[in-house]
């Protein structure tokens, strides 16, 4: 299965934007880009997931590398509760399950 | 609250005993997950059960077993625990269509049980 790459750990401020970048360059044409966040002490949640083109939700938007092979969460404002771990996921077809396969993820802190 | 419940939410046990972790999963989902989560391994998938029957299988200990009952909650059953299968166990559910539609699903999922082994 293909991997992502993000890095361990973020730091932003309050009330400005996160960027969160995801690196899949084994990444195959039929595979979507899925985001989950974990709050401290709860279970992963959904963010925002796409193909090719750029998505926008009423949580973040997923900005997607023309060649797929990259891709970028944006929190346009962060807030104390975006403090979580964000994994970034790649689900294949080929999966038959259609599980989730979590990597480390990124460790985002919040500072007021 | 993302619809699924999990019970109990928390369960100290011995090494050696057997347990009983239970999942509801949201109204009309047929899908459930069951992940692992420990402080060395991060998040692992270890089954999936759609409408009763399994569909795929992860890195699971033959010691683990999980059934999905006609009303579509789910069990998983940890047998001769060990220390090391202290861990967080999460349920999560989606309405799961076949092939790529399923791509676009999300999986809901619930607090999970905090198993302590001692």
């Amino acid at each position: 299965d293909a991997k992502t790459t993000q890095p361990n750990s973020m730091e932003s401020n309050e009330e400005e934007p996160v960027h969160l970048p995801c690196n899949h360059s084994t990444i195959s044409g039929t595979d979507y880009i899925h985001w989950y966040r974990q709050l401290p002490s709860q279970g992963p949640e959904y963010v925002i997931h796409g193909l090719t083109s750029n998505v926008n939700n009423r949580m973040a938007s997923l900005a997607i590398a023309e060649d797929r092979k990259s891709s970028t969460l944006i929190l346009h404002r962060a807030t104390l509760r975006d403090a979580a771990v964000y994994y970034c996921i790649l689900k294949a077809v080929r999966n038959a399950g259609n599980m989730l396969t979590f990597g480390g993820g990124t460790r985002l802190m919040v500072k007021p | 609250d993302s619809g699924v419940t999990q019970t109990p939410k928390h369960l100290i046990t011995a090494t050696g005993q057997r347990v009983t972790l239970r999942c509801s999963p949201r109204s009309g989902d047929l899908s459930v997950y069951w992940y692992q989560q420990s402080l060395d391994q991060g998040l692992q998938f270890l089954i999936q059960y759609y409408n009763g029957e399994e569909r795929a299988k992860g890195n699971i200990l033959e010691r683990f077993s999980a059934q999905q009952f006609p009303d579509l909650h789910s069990e998983l059953n940890l047998s001769s625990l060990e220390l090391g299968d202290s861990a967080l166990y999460f349920c999560a559910s989606s309405v799961d269509l076949t092939g790529v539609e399923a791509l676009n699903n999300e999986q809901f999922f619930g607090p999970g049980t905090r198993l302590t082994v001692l």
